[in-house]
């Protein structure tokens, strides 16, 4: 089992949607967790990080479940400049991140 | 505008070939990772450094591959020689250490003939 999983995808839905992505961990002791955002042929970028109580940025809502080991990414009201992949990052408690293989998200008008 | 730089930005070379890829870390930043990423593959640590001293390589292919950070300012990561499965693009972050965020760099496009 991969230390972290999600979802390849490709999620496609049209603009204005709402559209939740999951990623799933395996190791209990993980610390903290992010989301990054990666256009085509780019670096991936910061999106936010995940805080134990959630957190909000605009359209965007990460929550972190513990119990179930999985943290989210909510978007609402889809915009076409949205699509792309999106990478959960886990920490361990060393300074190492551990990625996800991304879940691609292509929004249509 | 504080963000990682790297050069170059792409590479194409003959296989054999020595290949040096340069990053730049923000300034501060006390961590440096390399990152190769393929479709198959996804991202994949290679190495990472902390106050310059290496600490993880444990991702990378020992025989080919040498990471260092000559200065604080400096990280660079060679491939000797190079192989047609060495073609990927190459990232590097830096980050502030312990349980923080990684900022990446444009990345190397690495094509090895």
């Amino acid at each position: 089992r991969k230390e972290v999983e999600q979802d390849p995808g490709p999620f496609n839905v049209p603009e204005g949607a709402t559209v939740a992505f999951n990623c799933t961990y395996s190791n209990s002791a993980s610390q903290s967790f992010f989301w990054y955002r990666q256009d085509c042929r780019k670096e991936p970028k910061l999106l936010m990080s995940v805080y134990s109580s959630g957190n909000e940025d605009g359209r965007f809502t990460a929550q972190l479940n513990r119990a179930s080991q999985y943290i989210s990414l909510l978007i609402r009201d889809s915009k076409l400049s949205d699509s792309a992949t999106y990478l959960c990052a886990v920490n361990t408690g060393t300074d190492k991140l551990i990625f996800g293989t991304g879940t691609r998200l292509q929004v249509f008008p | 505008d504080a963000r990682v730089t790297q050069t170059p930005r792409h590479k194409v070379t003959e296989m054999g070939q020595e290949v040096t890829m340069r990053c730049q870390p923000i300034l501060g930043h006390n961590t440096v990772f390399w990152y190769r990423q393929t479709m198959m593959q996804g991202l994949e640590l290679l190495a990472y450094f902390r106050n310059r001293a290496p600490l993880d390589d444990s991702g990378m292919p020992k025989d080919r591959f040498s990471a260092e950070m000559p200065d604080a300012t400096l990280a660079t990561l060679k491939i000797q020689p190079s192989e047609p499965r060495d073609s990927a693009v190459y990232f590097c972050a830096s980050g502030l250490g312990g349980r923080g965020e990684q900022f990446f760099g444009p990345g190397t496009r690495l094509t090895v003939l």
